[in-house]
């Protein structure tokens, strides 16, 4: 089946930096991908939605320039979370829709904790 | 603004009952459901899409329901196992995939 690779899968920073989350679709293009934020024991929210080759849509109240997307090719989206502060800890997952088949695919998840 | 909810948010059961966990959403214009598990820090695996033109879908002990025009779904899970612990989400998808609240279950031995 397909496969979606999502890395880092967890990673502890500073406050004040800025880390990057990659999301690859690894045996199907993907015009689109999803990026959602799991606080715990909470569901999924959906952040914004990546195109390739075009600026994301950002859900409301979600700080685009806090949170950059960028989708450059149709196998790879990433997104940096831009000085991170303790707040911006969570679960973050992406998704990759594979148009072939009309299905969506979930990467497996990175973990973000800021000290 | 479409909103998915998730009854019960938690379950605990001895293992064997049959169980049916229940998913509503506020708009009926969508194209599919899914149902997804989720183990703990974990990504999502897929269980069972239900199309919008369709009433049901099975896999194994996974019996998926939907009922469109009332924005419901259930998923009934047959003789339950210890393994089968886990949360459970819905997402109704119309060009996005939209989260329910989640079903937190435990199965013990």
């Amino acid at each position: 089946g397909a496969v979606v690779s999502q890395h880092p899968s967890w990673v502890i920073c500073k406050s004040g930096t800025s880390v990057k989350i990659e999301c690859r679709s690894l045996d199907f293009q993907a015009t689109t991908m999803f990026w959602y934020r799991q606080f715990p024991k909470q569901s999924l929210m959906l952040m914004a939605t990546s195109n390739e080759g075009s600026k994301a849509t950002y859900e409301q109240g979600v700080e685009k320039d806090k949170f950059l997307i960028n989708h450059a090719s149709l196998t790879l989206s990433t997104l940096t979370v831009t000085s991170a502060h303790p707040e911006d800890s969570s679960f973050y997952i992406c998704s990759a829709r594979d148009k072939s088949v009309e299905k969506l695919f979930f990467g497996s998840g990175t973990q973000l904790s800021v000290l | 603004k479409q909103e998915v909810t998730q009854i019960p948010a938690a379950l605990s059961v001895p293992e064997g009952e049959n169980l049916v966990l229940n998913c509503s959403f506020t708009d009926s214009a969508i194209y599919n459901l899914q149902w997804f598990r989720q183990d703990p820090g974990k990504g999502l695996t897929s269980l069972l899409l239900i199309q919008s033109s369709q009433r049901e879908q099975t896999s194994g002990r996974l019996n998926a329901s939907l009922d469109k025009s009332s924005g419901r779904s259930t998923l009934y899970i047959a003789a339950s196992q210890p393994g089968d612990s886990a949360t459970y989400l819905c997402a109704v998808n119309h060009d996005k995939l939209i989260f329910g609240t989640g079903t937190r279950l435990q199965v013990f031995p």
